[in-house]
């Protein structure tokens, strides 16, 4: 069964920096793609990042182009989002969400909440 | 950068009513398309893949049409548990998730 647990989440001050991880299980982690995509309160789906099964193609959305790094560690099945200079606008449920045979994403995690505030 | 767009933003439908939403990209996707279905703090469910290709285990009253820019979702026979909000979403370059469609009930 495919598990995506995502950690790292919690109030943080605007500026501040956090990590996200997502621990990925039951399925074979380096053969595909993984995104961060994140939801702000009461509103839709937003992209955020994206990084191919050997991190040779990595993608950003343009409000987090800068500030955010995405990464994988394949050996530890684990996804990464280290997120710096961080916004009010950047608070929302983040989702660590994995590639399927479609190309799109498949499975997801139940999220990790980011809230940014003083 | 690719924008996607739906109609209409919000959805009222009976139990065993056709609904259909419409979602439109900025440019060619040619079938890089997909539909989710998200109900209330749950995490979206993939519904179909490649504009019309039903994801394993979704019923088969869902089905997706549409190449280039736009594209349909249709539910033919809308059932209790169809009470949700469905997001389209391109992936021909990167992704990019339309602004969502709540179906509730009339």
């Amino acid at each position: 069964e495919v598990q995506l647990v995502e950690s790292g989440g919690g109030l943080v001050q605007p500026g501040r920096s956090l990590r996200l991880s997502c621990a990925a299980s039951g399925f074979t982690f380096d053969d595909y793609a993984m995104h961060w995509v994140r939801q702000a309160p009461g509103k839709g789906l937003e992209w955020v990042s994206g990084i191919s099964w050997n991190s040779g193609s990595i993608g950003y959305a343009d409000s987090v182009k800068g500030r955010f790094t995405i990464s994988r560690d394949n050996a530890k099945n684990s996804l990464y989002l280290q997120m710096n200079s961080l916004r009010a606008e950047d608070t929302a449920l983040y989702y660590c969400a994995k590639v399927g045979v479609g190309a799109t994403v498949d499975y997801w995690g139940q999220g990790t909440l980011v809230t940014v505030s003083s | 950068d690719i924008q996607m767009t739906q109609s209409p933003s919000t959805l009222s439908a009976s139990v065993g009513d056709r609904v259909t939403i419409t979602c439109r990209a900025s440019q060619s996707i040619s079938s890089w398309l997909a539909w989710y279905q998200q109900k209330p703090g749950k995490a979206p469910k993939l519904l179909i893949y490649k504009a019309s290709s039903l994801e394993s285990g979704v019923p088969s009253r869902f089905s997706g049409s549409g190449s280039g820019t736009e594209f349909t979702l249709t539910i033919s026979s809308l059932q209790p548990d169809d009470f949700a909000t469905y997001y389209c979403q391109q992936y021909n370059s990167w992704f990019t998730f339309g602004p969502g469609t709540k179906v509730d009930i009339k």
